[in-house]
């Protein structure tokens, strides 16, 4: 996980609002995903970036949700309006450059809507 | 589309016993396979991955795994489990050793007795 520093580590917010939960790669990659762990679903594959651009947000479940990653350092995800359902545990991952490197994982995000 | 089986949700074992955990996976191809670990609060590392070549890989902390294609199956093992080693303990299968479009088995949680 040191390869990944994700913000906040924990976010409650009511209902509607618009939340953004960041995520900082801090060491040289070529790929960059956003997960979402739930008890009832697994971690779930939501977007993923090759070289900053967005290759499959097939994952991505509405609307509601989008990301962006303006440079190699810096990705967000926001969802607006939230809904209590999207509550979750959302894991940035990057991969090393190289073929056969491994993911590295971020601490997560514990989002709790209300 | 792949998929990962899981069929234990939560294993006990006492501290110096053998493990084995469980992955059944689905896929058409020769597939690329991917034993992660979780502990509480944190996201996933990477304990071993399957390519090719010798079906009995080595990971970190002393596991191991071994691809049985007929079985279409890759278990986790370690010889005698440790106290840190309670966790959730993940599978994961990719379409190719260049893909990282991880499909993630439910999980494993594993607690150890003293």
């Amino acid at each position: 996980d040191a390869g990944v520093i994700q913000s906040p580590r924990h976010e409650v917010t009511e209902m509607g609002q618009e939340v953004t939960l960041r995520c900082k790669p801090i060491s040289g990659h070529d790929y960059l995903f956003w997960y979402r762990q739930t008890m009832m679903r697994g971690l779930e594959l939501l977007i993923y970036f090759n070289n900053n651009v967005p290759i499959d947000d097939s994952g991505m479940p509405e609307d509601r949700f989008s990301a962006k990653m303006p440079n190699a350092s810096f990705s967000t995800l926001k969802i607006q309006p939230s809904e209590p359902r999207d509550s979750a545990v959302y894991f940035c991952a990057i991969k090393d450059r190289g073929y056969g490197s491994p993911l590295h994982f971020g601490n997560g995000t514990r989002l709790t809507v209300t | 589309a792949q998929s990962v089986t899981q069929p234990d949700i939560h294993i006990t074992v006492s501290e110096g016993a053998s493990l084995e955990l469980r992955c059944n996976y689905s896929y058409g191809a020769t597939p690329y396979l991917f034993w992660y670990v979780q502990s509480p609060g944190q996201g996933l590392q990477l304990l071993l991955k399957y390519f090719s070549g010798d079906t009995l890989v080595q990971g970190i902390k002393g596991f191991e795994a071994e691809f049985k294609r007929s079985q279409s199956s890759f278990n986790l093992r370690k010889p005698s489990v440790h106290w840190s080693d309670a966790a959730e303990y993940f599978c994961a299968v990719a379409p190719g050793a260049g893909s990282y479009q991880l499909t993630f088995g439910k999980g494993t949680k594993l607690s150890v007795i003293p």
